[in-house]
């Protein structure tokens, strides 16, 4: 069965300072993969996905996620944090011909002044 | 852009009441979602749809029936609200296809008093 996995529950650090939030999925089939962003009292909105091509692929806000096949990894970095980056993000994987999305547990960031 | 609304941002309601928990997409969308989110557990899938009254049980089903009528409303009922069902609910649409992100509504906060 396929699983996203969130090894950090919670990452606190300083503005502009650099980050990396890590992700790792299991999966038999072929995946597709997200990062989504939900700020305080908001939904999810999505940040930035994998789907083929390039393996990394970067968001309009300086993020950037590395598709790593071999490592199973999907791990989210951005160089240097503002305080609006406060908020949780989760990793994400969907599959060929599927409907469903899974989510990982989600990575609280909190970044300090 | 796609946008989902749900019908409330906050709701209190009584053990034992039944609950409708609404929610529109106004970009033809063919799947649909339910999830609830609590701390520590991230996002668990409780229905999903992907066609007028079609549904599919998602990881946490009991205690929830869910109603799509038409294809751009997706309904939640809670049969007989309980307090272990104090949650955030959203609910997310799609396109068809494993690859396509899910576009999230703002969520609601849902007490069992």
């Amino acid at each position: 069965a396929q699983s996203v996995t969130q090894l950090d529950s919670q990452v606190p650090v300083f503005e502009e300072a650099p980050v990396e939030l890590r992700c790792n999925y299991s999966s038999s089939v072929s995946v597709y993969l997200f990062w989504y962003v939900q700020y305080p009292n908001q939904g999810l909105q999505l940040l930035l996905k994998y789907l083929s091509g390039s393996t990394l692929v970067e968001s309009i806000n300086g993020f950037e996620a590395e598709f790593n096949k071999s490592q199973t990894s999907f791990h989210l970095r951005k160089p240097s944090v503002h305080i609006s980056d406060t908020a949780e993000y989760f990793c994400a994987a969907g599959n060929t011909g599927g409907f469903k999305t899974i989510f990982g547990a989600g990575t609280r960031l909190f970044v300090k002044a | 852009d796609v946008k989902v609304t749900q019908s409330s941002r906050y709701l209190v309601k009584r053990t034992g009441e039944k609950v409708f928990l609404e929610c529109v997409q106004d970009m033809d969308h063919e799947n649909m979602f339910w999830y609830r989110q609590d701390p520590g557990l991230g996002l668990r899938l409780i229905y999903f749809s992907y066609d007028v009254k079609m549904k599919e049980k998602g990881d946490i089903p009991e205690g929830y029936s869910v109603s799509r009528e038409k294809k751009e409303r997706f309904s939640l009922i809670l049969e007989s609200a309980s307090t272990n069902q104090t949650s955030m609910y959203l609910c997310a649409s799609s396109l068809m296809s494993g690859n396509q992100p899910q576009h999230f509504g703002d969520g609601t906060r849902l007490s069992i008093l």
